[in-house]
């Protein structure tokens, strides 16, 4: 059983820039999670993907946006890049909704530094 | 919104000490309760959950009680050991908000030998 994967690992881009960054859910998962985990704190939700629908959004401007493939896999694409953004991205995919199962598998994450 | 306060970090025990990590919560309706941890260079995994009031959650020799009266799921282990040095994080999901899990801080612990 593949798990969750993430791409690229670590990136390092400057203010103002976009970046797309990438997660194949773990097979079977039909729901994808984008969380922001910045240093020394707790990982903050982004947004949910359920069968290619936003199901559900955090506290983040709309220069954050996602897509959920056929296949579930997802991207999380920043515009308009600002210093703050520096943080490790997580994707965490789920067989359902959190509240339905609670457990959601993570990536290893994609670390996102802006300069 | 829902909300956590978690002990503050660092946690810093010799081996086969006692653990507790403090977990409080605010969430509408009845949420479940979850800990995950995050051990060096790797992505957050699962460690418990308990899904309603008086639930105990276990793993690996980790209990934590779901406490609704206190509104508390304090992480507890009884001898820890060094590879058990990670951060760990508490996350309840309510019912009011189902398709997100919301993380305290994170509580770092270190095990010496």
């Amino acid at each position: 059983e593949t798990g969750v994967t993430q791409s690229p690992t670590h990136l390092i881009k400057t203010r103002g820039q976009q970046v797309t960054l990438r997660c194949s859910s773990q097979s079977g998962h039909n729901t994808v999670s984008w969380y922001q985990q910045a240093l020394g704190q707790g990982p903050q939700f982004i947004f949910q993907y359920y069968r290619e629908e936003e199901n559900g959004r955090g506290n983040f401007p709309p220069r954050f946006s996602g897509l959920q493939f056929p296949n579930y896999s997802s991207e999380l694409n920043v515009n308009a890049l600002e210093l703050d953004d520096s943080a490790l991205y997580l994707c965490a995919s789920s067989p359902g909704l959190a509240g339905n199962t609670g457990e959601l598998f993570f990536g290893e994450g994609s670390r996102l530094t802006v300069l | 919104g829902d909300s956590v306060t978690q002990m503050e970090g660092p946690v810093t025990l010799s081996e086969e000490a006692f653990l507790t990590i403090n977990c409080t919560y605010t969430a509408t309706g009845y949420p479940s309760l979850f800990w995950y941890v995050q051990y060096p260079g790797e992505g957050l995994q699962l460690l418990l959950k308990a899904t309603k009031a008086d639930d105990k959650g276990s793993n690996k020799g980790f209990e934590a009680t779901y406490r609704k009266e206190t509104t508390s799921f304090h992480l507890e282990k009884g001898s820890v050991q060094v590879s058990d040095s990670a951060v760990y994080f508490c996350a309840p999901v309510s019912g009011g908000s189902n398709y997100k899990l919301t993380f305290g801080k994170g509580t770092l612990l270190t095990v010496n030998p």
